[in-house]
């Protein structure tokens, strides 16, 4: 089993939709979630940190589910420019706290 | 303020050379993290260095990969003998605090083993 996984997509919405991606972790030792963005050849980018008691920076909600291991973000009102690879990544715990595990990607195309 | 830098941008070796890639952290960063993104997969760690210490190199492989983070100038990824399976894109990230939560990454130096 991936330690982190993400359905690969990819997920082509129209402008002003409303778009969920979720991701699974495998550890439950993991203490730090976070959603990074990649655009194409280039490097990821944080968008936001996860919290169980969940956080929204504008159009984005990220939740956290400990007991389900489970990660979600919600994008409201999709943007042409929102088109990127979203990536889940989990914190590695204990000796490997400063290694980020990444999941394999989502990929989002948003239409006009 | 300056970004994570990486040089080179994009990198052809022939089989068995040796690559060498640079990564200069943010300003005041003293923690490098290096990963490698192969073709349509995601990023896998190699290597967490923090001034002149490999603190995790869990992820390095055994043979032929080598990192250092020397006192004076930036830290380095070297890898030997190059086999077309090293071709990949290689970021390398920092950050302020030891075990860095928020880590910033550089664009990434793209190796093409021909």
């Amino acid at each position: 089993r991936k330690e982190v996984e993400q359905d690969p997509g990819p997920f082509n919405v129209p402008e002003g939709a409303t778009v969920a991606f979720n991701c699974t972790y495998s550890n439950s030792a993991s203490q730090s979630f976070f959603w990074y963005r990649q655009d194409c050849r280039k490097e990821p980018k944080l968008l936001m940190s996860v919290y169980s008691s969940g956080n929204e920076d504008g159009r984005f909600t990220a939740q956290l589910n400990r007991a389900s291991q489970y990660i979600s973000l919600l994008i409201r009102d999709s943007k042409l420019s929102d088109s990127a690879t979203y990536l889940c990544v989990a914190r590695g715990d204990g000796g490997s706290q400063g290694n980020l595990i990444f999941g394999k990607g989502t990929k989002l195309s948003v239409k006009p | 303020n300056a970004g994570v830098m990486q040089n080179p941008r994009h990198l052809v070796r022939r089989r068995g050379q040796e690559a060498r890639l640079r990564c200069s952290p943010m300003k005041g960063h003293s923690h490098v993290y290096w990963y490698r993104q192969l073709p349509e997969e995601g990023l896998k760690f190699m290597v967490y260095l923090q001034k002149e210490n490999i603190i995790d190199e869990s992820g390095m492989p055994k043979e032929r990969f080598s990192a250092e983070f020397p006192k004076e100038g930036p830290s380095i990824l070297r890898i030997q003998q190059v086999v077309r399976g090293d071709s990949a894109a290689y970021f390398c990230a920092s950050s302020l605090q030891p075990h860095g939560e928020t880590q910033y990454f550089g664009p990434g130096t793209r190796l093409l083993v021909l």
